[in-house]
């Protein structure tokens, strides 16, 4: 089983619509969790991090956690054009960032 | 505020050879983390360096090795070099304990 498991897509969403990304992770005693996007070709950019459980919201992005599902998800609202990218689901053990280990990534496609 | 920098963007070595990537963290970060990502992959964690030591190691063999100087850079020196390392090489930096931000990469090739 794999540390941190993401659906691999690609995952398309209508422009204008609500894109859903999901993943789970193995180690139950994961602290802290990260969203980043990454377009073709660039550098991972940091959208958003939780650490409790229930939803954390910022602009058109809401992360949601719930440690006993072992379950993180990223919703984005109002799909752009401009979100088509790579989702990158990260998990730390501890608060804070020392190792952070990574989902394969969700291939995200926005249809204007 | 300059964010993360890395040098060289791009470089193509030979099997054998060494490699030595450089990373400048962004702007009163003093923590710097290693990844390599792979084609299709997600990032894998190297090392990690805080106070020129380092932290944490992730499951590289001892070929890759780093460094960070008194001003909080750091080297990742790759010996030996295989075909398999053919990645993007990513870092990224923070203050310790805190949210990482990622460098544009090095693309290494080794032909």
């Amino acid at each position: 089983q794999k540390e941190v498991e993401q659906n691999s897509g690609p995952l398309s969403v209508p422009e204008g619509a609500i894109a859903s990304l999901n993943c789970t992770y193995s180690d139950r005693g994961s602290q802290s969790f990260f969203w980043y996007r990454q377009y073709s070709g660039k550098s991972p950019e940091l959208i958003m991090f939780i650490y409790s459980n229930g939803d954390k919201e910022d602009g058109r992005f809401t992360a949601q956690l719930n440690k006993a599902s072992q379950y993180v998800s990223l919703l984005i609202r109002d799909s752009q054009p401009s979100d088509s990218a790579t989702y990158l689901c990260a998990v730390n053990a501890h608060f804070g960032n020392e190792k952070l280990t990574f989902g394969t990534g969700t291939r995200l496609t926005i249809i204007p | 505020d300059a964010g993360v920098t890395q040098s060289p963007t791009h470089l193509i070595k030979t099997r054998g050879q060494q490699v030595t990537l450089r990373c400048s963290p962004k702007s009163g970060h003093d923590t710097v983390s290693w990844y390599q990502q792979a084609l299709g992959q997600g990032p894998q964690f190297i090392f990690q360096y805080y106070e020129e030591e380092e932290r944490q190691r992730g499951n590289f063999p001892d070929r890759f090795s780093g460094h960070q100087f008194p001003n909080y850079s750091s080297e990742l020196n790759v010996n030996a070099l295989l075909l398999g390392d053919s990645a993007l090489y990513l870092c990224a930096s923070s203050l310790l304990d805190n949210e990482q931000f990622f460098g544009p990469g090095t693309r290494l090739t080794v032909l």
